[in-house]
């Protein structure tokens, strides 16, 4: 099976960067991806990582470590509506069978940008 | 792009009632995914589909829930009967592939079970 950790609660300064990590345990991994979730609302898609490095989309930037099971998604210029729940997920199996296409999600870092 | 939509939004049933709900997801998503979301936790996944093929639903408790997604589109998630640890948010997913990182999530429905 797979198992992720990351932070339960994270408060940062409107205007600031917050890095919220990311550690997980799994065979047959393929990628990381990180969601964010609104209270009451769907969790949307912010990005995936499948080669170590970092990926730039905007103010979010997401990192990957192969070789350390780990990966953060930093926020920049952080604004209020950033409040919001962040998931790390990995895609992860056992091979070619069902279980090579599943997102496994973490507990998610609730993050409170106060001003 | 229409998003994933679900319904009901919001179900509220005694235990041992039955109770259904629907997704309808993104036009051409061949993978279609319904999650359970307790609160305070990540999604979890239930059982997967590809079109009309159900591929992965070893975490489904098959003795009070089914599922079932006639001609590969629309999806139904039921639940005969309902029990009070049933309460929960059930999130209906979709994405083009199952290759893929990124899935596309409906609203979901929050469940109460009294």
């Amino acid at each position: 099976g797979q198992s992720l950790e990351q932070p339960s609660e994270v408060t940062a300064v409107e205007g600031a960067i917050v890095q919220i990590n990311c550690t997980y345990q799994t065979s047959g991994f393929y990628g990381l991806s990180w969601y964010q979730q609104h209270d009451g609302g769907a969790p949307t898609f912010l990005s995936y990582n499948a080669l170590d490095g970092l990926e730039e989309t905007g103010r979010f930037s997401s990192f990957l470590s192969r070789s350390d099971s780990y990966g953060y998604l930093l926020l920049q210029e952080l604004q209020m509506k950033d409040s919001a729940s962040y998931f790390c997920a990995v895609r992860a199996g056992g091979g070619s069978g069902a279980g090579s296409y599943q997102l496994t999600f973490g507990k998610g870092t609730k993050l409170s940008v106060i001003p | 792009e229409a998003g994933v939509v679900q319904s009901p939004r919001y179900k509220i049933i005694e235990k041992k009632q039955p109770v259904a709900f629907w997704c309808n997801p993104i036009s051409g998503h061949n993978t279609l995914y319904w999650y359970l979301q307790n609160l305070g936790q990540g999604p979890e996944l239930l059982i997967r589909y590809e079109n009309e093929e159900a591929v992965d639903d070893s975490q489904l408790p098959k003795d009070r829930f089914s599922a079932e997604r006639l001609k590969g589109v629309d999806s139904t998630l039921k639940i005969q009967p309902a029990e009070l640890g049933d309460s929960a948010v059930y999130l209906c997913a979709s994405s083009p592939a199952p290759t893929t990182g990124e899935q596309f999530f409906g609203p979901g429905t929050r469940l109460t079970v009294l």
